[in-house]
């Protein structure tokens, strides 16, 4: 089943902040983030293994809870590269291939 | 370190007409391969996937298929492409059992079927 992202989009200025949440109904034991810029192919952000980890990327950083199923992506002192779609994937415990299931995507525009 | 090709980059096709896209891994044994497809605007949808030579599981029926006929080379074919066909494909690979399974994409084929 596939994660639930919310919100769907988002317009920024930038230096300024945004979340981006990823819920699944599934227990989760591990999540994916990937940005897509406009044309582009999707780029490994990170991966959250540990429930309450956090991790970061530029100033771009994430939390992973476990418990409630459920990451949320934070978008800190935003930059106009930040602009792009941002995808949560989810992989089924001991999936065959290792394959994950994206979510929607949100997309962010980060403006001047 | 590791590289992923995609070809071609574009491709027009008339509908009832052949499909053959082609994906190569460099710098890594054994990955994990997958096909992607993404309508316009829209999330990435899983099509195959393969674990090793010959090795292709289905996610979603359809007019396509998939074959690993080396160890870095993934193919997706269509004997007659339909309309609904269009859109951005992706392969993309992960590393085997030790690593984390982060997925890098290959830079993708854009599919208009006229």
């Amino acid at each position: 089943q596939q994660p639930v992202q919310s919100p769907q989009a988002v317009i920024l200025r930038e230096g300024e902040d945004a979340v981006i949440n990823c819920s699944s109904s599934k227990a989760l034991y591990s999540v994916h983030w990937y940005r897509q810029k406009h044309g582009e192919a999707p780029v490994f952000l990170m991966i959250l293994l540990k429930g309450g980890e956090q991790k970061g990327h530029e100033k771009i950083s994430a939390s992973f809870n476990e418990k409630k199923q459920q990451s949320s992506l934070y978008l800190t002192a935003s930059q106009l590269s930040y602009s792009g779609t941002y995808f949560c994937g989810t992989p089924a415990i001991k999936a065959a291939g290792n394959k994950l299931t994206f979510g929607g995507g949100t997309r962010v525009l980060v403006k001047p | 370190s590791q590289t992923i090709h995609q070809w071609p980059a574009t491709l027009v096709q008339p509908v009832g007409s052949p499909l053959s896209l082609e994906c190569t891994v460099e710098g890594t044994s054994n990955p994990n391969l997958y096909w992607y497809r993404q309508a316009a605007g829209r999330g990435l949808q899983l099509l195959f996937y393969s674990v090793g030579i010959g090795q292709i599981s289905s996610e979603v029926p359809q007019n396509l298929s998939a074959s690993r006929p080396q160890d870095r080379q993934f193919i997706l074919s269509s004997k007659k492409l339909l309309l609904s066909d269009s859109g951005f494909y992706l392969c993309a690979w992960s590393g085997g059992r030790w690593s984390s399974y982060e997925q890098y994409f290959g830079p993708g084929t854009r599919l208009t079927v006229t």
